[in-house]
């Protein structure tokens, strides 16, 4: 049973346009919520990660907005480009550092 | 350049016959992991290891083994594979387990068990 729950499975986007991946969780002991981007071919890597005391973190056109409440997060990728075509990761770790994925969104940006 | 080096990258056998996939970091990281990404059901772990000589289950370790005699070395071992084992499999690496550690993950072993 997946911890976190991630949503679309795969979204397509026009280039300039705003890609949206949601997760929510249960387990109120998650401390820590990275976001993961994987090319085919490769693994995954860490792209942005916040901490449940930010509502939300921007770094370049990635950013993640988060709902401490509602126990959601998600990934805004803003001004979309075809390079961003990858496979997105969120994921959760809790106070011992075991993190959990969720099962990941394939993003296509159309040029 | 720092890396975690995955090998071989594909792999295809038959059920029952043992198998080694390995797995090097040259980062001198203490944490080591294994996972398995399979479609609808993202990275799921199958062993960690905390130190040299230190393993343990994660998620789904039914069907595999590791050992950690050297920190730079994690080889996954299925000694009997079976169908259900085809997937495609990550080695990572971190400073330690924890949220100021990110993963640092090798390239994938697609392995088919047929």
């Amino acid at each position: 049973q997946q911890q976190v729950k991630q949503s679309p499975q795969s979204l397509i986007v026009q280039k300039g346009g705003i890609s949206i991946i949601n997760c929510a969780y249960e387990n109120t002991a998650f401390d820590y919520f990275p976001w993961y981007q994987q090319f085919p071919g490769k693994g995954p890597a860490l792209l942005i990660a916040i901490r449940p005391d930010v509502s939300e973190k921007k770094e370049g056109r990635f950013t993640i907005s988060f709902n401490k409440s509602a126990k959601q997060f998600s990934l805004h990728i803003m001004d979309s480009q075809p390079g961003d075509s990858a496979t997105y990761f969120c994921a959760a770790t809790d106070s011992w550092g075991k993190l959990q994925f969720g099962a990941g969104t394939q993003v296509v940006v159309t040029p | 350049e720092a890396q975690v080096t995955q090998n071989p990258r594909y792999l295809i056998t038959v059920t029952g016959k043992k198998l080694t996939v390995t797995c090097s970091q040259n980062m001198n990281h203490e944490y080591m992991s294994w996972y398995r990404q399979d479609p609808g059901l993202g990275l799921r772990q199958i062993y960690y290891s905390m130190n040299v000589e230190v393993t343990d289950k994660g998620d789904v370790p039914e069907g595999y083994k590791v050992s950690r005699k050297e920190k730079r070395n994690f080889p996954l071992i299925l000694e009997s594979p079976s169908p259900n084992q085809t997937s495609l499999y990550f080695c990572a690496s971190s400073l330690r387990q924890g949220a100021n550690s990110p993963l640092h993950f090798g390239n994938g072993t697609r392995l088919t068990v047929t």
